[in-house]
């Protein structure tokens, strides 16, 4: 299976900071890989998907890169709402496999 | 009004069985991919099982055997069929849909709220 390596695992920020996540694959995933908001209680909420296509409905500050090993999910300026844990998970293939997650805290 | 809803969680002993069950409302189950996600307390999300559109079926290693997804076209529903439950099935889980074009995937991008499974003696 395909392993996702997620970091920070978690991190402390202030309103309007940006925020930077990584996600690395074990093996090259093409552009196959989405980013996942969850918060306490809640369902995850998918945010990227193909690396870079922003979900109907999701705000602009919220961007995805990469291709192939390495992903990047950046929030430009981090809102009280986004306060949460941030997944990735690549669907080039099954088994499907998750990053650990990165818990985006307040400062 | 797309929605889905999980239902069948609940408590039950190791060694024995349950079966999730998923209403799915404003599209149809048969022409999607739906799969699976669980999540133990406090930790991760973690990818359990999905069937295809065509009824094709695919499991994470630790489930497999045990677990069986499936479908039922007319009451629009998802299951899993959970046997031979262990301690580390202990999860809320929960069913979504997960886009699928040709031989490319864009996401899960509609979520139930989840049940959840205790397996304790």
């Amino acid at each position: 299976a395909i392993q996702m390596t997620q970091s920070p695992s978690s991190l402390s920020a202030s309103v309007g900071d940006r925020v930077t996540i990584t996600c690395r694959a074990s093996q090259a995933i093409r552009n196959d890989l989405g980013w996942y908001q969850q918060k306490p209680g809640k369902a995850p909420k998918l945010l990227i998907y193909a690396a870079s296509s922003l979900q109907n409905g999701v705000p602009s500050r919220f961007s995805g890169s990469g291709s192939g090993t390495d992903f990047t999910l950046t929030i430009s300026s981090l809102q009280p709402e986004d306060f949460a844990t941030y997944y990735c998970l690549q669907d080039y293939t099954y088994p499907r496999t998750f990053g650990q997650g990165t818990k985006v805290e307040i400062k | 009004e797309v929605q889905l809803v999980e239902s069948g969680g609940g408590l039950v002993q190791p060694g024995g069985s349950l079966r999730l069950s998923c209403a799915v409302s404003g599209f149809s189950v048969s022409d999607n991919y739906m799969a699976w996600v669980r999540q133990a307390p406090g930790k991760g999300l973690d990818w359990v099982s999905v069937i295809y559109s065509d009824g094709t079926t695919q499991y994470a290693d630790s489930v497999k055997g045990r677990f069986t997804i499936s479908r039922h076209i007319s009451k629009n529903t998802l299951y899993l069929q959970m046997n031979s439950l262990r301690l580390e099935d202990t999860a809320v889980y929960y069913c979504a849909k997960e886009r699928a074009g040709l031989e490319r995937y864009y996401g899960m991008d509609v979520w139930g709220q989840g049940t959840t499974v205790t397996v304790s003696s």
